[in-house]
């Protein structure tokens, strides 16, 4: 059964850290998902990775496939970041079913 | 705005009563899923479509169904309203492996209670 686990659950951080989100998953996850939901909102997809690392703004998503392991950074962290990490992983090929991390909870005080 | 559109955005429904969950997409995306989302478990999936005419089951199906006689369309059916149904849904949609950046597109959410 394909497992992904997240930590920390909750962090709270001062305008302009440097945050990190890890994700743990199983053998048979191949890509792996970063999503990001406001509280109340709905979901918005950051990044799909199955390799290396990807940048989009202040964000980065890295992966280590031998170590199963994915983190999430967010440079220069602003409360407008303050948001509902989820990691969520599929399988590849044409399996497109996720199985999803239980959040992290990122509350980014001014 | 190309994207996946979910209504309604919230419903109240008695206990028995049946009612669909509304999910059409405009990105000509194969696959196709429902989740709900309850406090402390997480993102779930109830059922996804890989394509006009196919369909199977997630991880929680009991009591809801589903169909995809287009490629835009996945509407999920609640059969006969729970309380234990009572949740956030989602709809997304994705090209699948190799979609680019992103991969899935999440609709807005629909908050169901059942009471």
């Amino acid at each position: 059964k394909n497992e992904v686990e997240q930590s920390p659950q909750n962090l709270t951080a001062q305008e302009g850290e440097f945050i990190t989100i890890n994700c743990s998953y199983s053998v048979g996850i191949s890509a792996l998902h970063w999503l990001q939901q406001h509280p109340g909102g709905g979901i918005v997809s950051l990044f799909m990775l199955s390799s290396g690392k990807k940048k989009h703004g202040r964000l980065i998503a890295t992966i280590n496939i031998q170590e199963k392991h994915s983190s999430l950074h967010i440079t220069a962290s602003h409360p407008r970041d303050s948001a509902v990490y989820i990691c969520a992983g599929n399988s590849g090929g044409s399996n497109y079913k996720l199985t999803f991390g239980k959040g992290t909870l990122l509350t980014v005080n001014p | 705005n190309a994207g996946v559109t979910q209504t309604p955005k919230f419903q109240v429904l008695k206990t028995g009563q049946s009612m669909t969950l509304q999910c059409a997409q405009d990105m000509n995306h194969e696959y196709m899923s429902w989740y709900r989302q309850d406090p402390g478990m997480g993102l779930r999936l109830i059922h996804y479509s890989v394509g006009a005419g196919i369909t199977d089951q997630g991880e929680v199906p009991n009591g809801y169904n589903v169909s995809r006689s287009t490629t835009e369309d996945f509407p999920l059916r609640l059969l006969s309203a729970a309380p234990s149904q009572t949740s956030v849904y989602f709809c997304a949609s994705s090209t699948g492996p190799g979609a680019g950046r992103r991969g899935y597109t999440f609709g807005s959410g629909t908050r169901l209670t059942v009471v």
